[in-house]
């Protein structure tokens, strides 16, 4: 356990709303990650970091922005809401210094864009 | 074409029994390592057990055990004495390029266990 924490775990929104969700932790781990889940999908990458202010886009990167500006908080920032983009949204993190080789995940947050 | 394929969307198992849930992929990195994560019904990610694409052995992790065919490019999750509490989501993921560390999933299966 990695200590990540994701706020807020559940939110209802609005087409066209801007919406920030953040992923904290607390292990000091240098690369974060945020992940859309989606029946029939799998889980599948939006963004990722290797570090503050480094950040790079993952598979599914539009309509979709990131920030980071401490080690231990990834923000990622719906522009404008769409109802494509209601989904459970994973932050993990990786210690790449470590020896470990699996990434660990937050608990996710439910995101209803209506 | 996928990188990750699980072919067995849903999966019932008699309780105590064995159960190998399908796993092949997909890449032509020779350098990848392969993940298998549980997500019970609460919805929590769990990471099980890893593969290193260079590792002589298959991985064990107590009760499961990972079934590393390299040149079939299958990674099989085998799940001995199956138990109530294994009844979840399981998914299998793939890293390619290390130093990356950008995980592909695939769209996993739902197992159910029978009492």
């Amino acid at each position: 356990d990695a200590g990540i924490t994701q706020s807020p775990r559940h939110k209802v929104t609005e087409t066209g709303t801007p919406v920030t969700l953040r992923c904290h932790q607390t292990e000091n781990h240098r690369y974060m990650y945020w992940y859309r889940q989606d029946p029939g999908h799998g889980l599948r990458l939006i963004h990722y970091s290797y570090g503050v202010k480094d950040t790079d886009k993952g598979e599914v990167s539009d309509g979709y922005s990131v920030s980071r500006s401490k080690t231990e908080d990834f923000l990622l920032t719906l522009e404008s809401a769409t109802s494509s983009q209601t989904s459970v949204y994973f932050c993990a993190t990786l210690d790449p210094l470590a020896g470990l080789e699996t990434q660990y995940f937050g608990p996710g947050t439910r995101l209803l864009v209506l | 074409a996928q990188k990750i394929t699980q072919t067995q969307p849903g999966m019932f198992v008699q309780e105590k029994e064995a159960v190998t849930l399908d796993c092949t992929y997909d890449t032509s990195d020779p350098s990848y390592g392969l993940f298998w994560y549980k997500q019970p019904s609460s919805g929590e990610m769990i990471f099980l057990i890893y593969q290193g694409s260079y590792d002589q052995q298959n991985a064990t992790e107590g009760r499961y055990s990972l079934n590393f065919q390299k040149a079939r490019k299958s990674a099989n999750l085998v799940i001995s004495a199956s138990q109530l509490g294994d009844s979840a989501m399981y998914f299998c993921a793939m890293r390619e390029r290390f130093g990356n560390e950008k995980l592909t999933f695939g769209t996993g299966t739902r197992l159910t266990i029978i009492p």
